[in-house]
């Protein structure tokens, strides 16, 4: 069975500080991978996209990076800003038109 | 946001009534699915539908039914609603972003059964 599994499932972190969440997946064939954006109260928005042969997407201050032989991804946020608190979901696509998604990863960011 | 628009945005409804959630979108996307999301579990499918009168079923299709009669409109039916049914449901469709296909998300519908 696909599977799509996040860590850490909470993150509390300073303002201005840096943080890395985690993405494992088992979905085979792989297409790709994103990573969205859930604010409170609203639908989840795309902040990267990526392929097999990428390894590295940049959108601002989120780096996406994507090791395919692992199957691992991770997202870095660099310099952290009070709204970047929200939820982050990591989803895989197979090629078909039902990806596999995470449970998220919900991250506080505190003055 | 994709032109994706969820009404009604918010519901409170009782046990055993039915209730249905519209999606409507703008830009002629072919492939359209109805997701529930609750805490611990993310999001999950319901239903999805991959052009006029073509429908198939999600992970949690059990007490849902869904239509879908013309491009722009998808219709989540909850036939007899239940207090498990109580959740944010989200409407998202399949584009493209660049050269590569995406889901976007509706704003979302919150249900209360009570």
């Amino acid at each position: 069975k696909n599977q799509v599994e996040q860590s850490p499932q909470s993150l509390i972190i300073l303002e201005g500080k840096n943080c890395t969440l985690q993405c494992n997946y088992t979905v085979s064939p792989f297409s790709n991978l994103r990573w969205y954006k859930q604010d409170t109260g609203r639908g989840p928005v795309s902040l990267t996209i990526m392929t097999f042969s990428e390894n590295t997407k940049s959108n601002g201050r989120y780096t996406a990076t994507l090791d395919a032989d692992t199957k691992q991804s991770s997202l870095h946020i660099t310099a952290s800003q009070l709204s970047d608190s929200a939820s982050y979901i990591c989803v895989v696509s197979e090629g078909s038109y039902i990806p596999t998604f995470g449970r998220g990863t919900s991250l506080i960011v505190h003055p | 946001d994709a032109g994706i628009t969820q009404s009604p945005r918010h519901k409170v409804t009782e046990t055993g009534t039915p209730v249905t959630l519209r999606c409507h979108q703008t830009e002629n996307h072919r492939y359209m699915y109805w997701y529930r999301q609750d805490p611990g579990h993310g999001l999950r499918l319901i239903h999805y539908s991959y052009g006029v009168k073509d429908t198939d079923k999600g992970e949690v299709s059990d007490g849902y039914s869904v239509s879908r009669s013309k491009t722009e409109d998808f219709l989540l039916t909850l036939e007899s609603a239940t207090s498990s049914q109580t959740s944010v449901y989200f409407c998202a469709i399949r584009g493209t972003s660049g050269d590569l296909e995406t889901q976007y998300f509706g704003p979302g519908t919150r249900l209360l059964v009570l």
